[in-house]
């Protein structure tokens, strides 16, 4: 079956510290991937995306990600946290062909600590 | 560009009544989604509109909500009639492609006493 997993409902850093966040997928082939942040009370923005190239792939905000082919992983990551940063965070997949429906994670909560 | 713009932010209404959620994508993009998220269920999408034909209302959760695109730029999502399990957050989104990405709107925030 067709998943998004991501381990952590929340995630507590330090303001500064390094974060990675983490999502595993289960899918019959490599579909689009895509991480989102959500402010509260706001809707979902994109961040990054990857469907083919360069593993490694640079978003909005500081952000990067890395696809593992290998380990069905899609991290997202952030060398810097700033406090602006907490939010909480979604992993989606999305077929490359047919029908247009994404899988969405069930979210990861960021708190930062000033 | 405005983005995707969604009316209104907040409906709080009694059960029983109509509610209608209003939806403009963004202009070009051929793809419109309808979600709902809750804190029990998370983010499900109950529709998907591809060039103003619904594709896939499989999500719907039953004959009371129903769903609408018009034209291009236009599209409501009505519940008739309401009930408090309905009380979520709706948004909507629209793509230009499978490999592009959603851009969700600001959502409307639903409240049914």
């Amino acid at each position: 079956a067709q998943s998004v997993t991501q381990p952590d409902i929340h995630i507590t850093v330090s303001e500064g510290a390094s974060l990675e966040l983490r999502c595993n997928y289960s899918y019959g082939a490599t579909p689009y991937l895509f991480w989102y942040v959500q402010s509260p009370g706001q809707g979902l923005q994109l961040l990054l995306k990857y469907f083919s190239g360069d593993t490694l792939v640079q978003g909005i905000k500081g952000f990067e990600a890395e696809f593992k082919r290998s380990q069905s992983s899609f991290n997202l990551r952030k060398p810097s946290v700033h406090w602006s940063d907490a939010a909480e965070y979604f992993c989606a997949v999305a077929p490359t062909s047919g029908t247009y429906k994404y899988i969405f994670g069930t979210g990861t909560r960021l708190k930062v600590l000033a | 560009d405005a983005g995707v713009i969604q009316s209104p932010r907040h409906e709080v209404t009694e059960m029983g009544q109509e509610v209608t959620l209003r939806c403009k994508p963004i202009s070009g993009h051929d793809y419109l989604f309808w979600y709902r998220q809750t804190m029990m269920r998370g983010l499900e999408l109950l529709i998907y509109f591809n060039n103003n034909v619904p594709i896939d209302d499989s999500g719907m959760p039953e004959d009371r909500f129903s769903a609408k695109m018009p034209n291009a730029s236009f599209s409501t999502l009505k519940i008739q009639p309401s009930e408090p399990r309905d009380s979520a957050v709706y948004f909507c989104a629209s793509s230009a492609g499978q490999s592009y990405g959603y851009t969700f709107g600001s959502g409307t925030r639903l409240t049914v006493v």
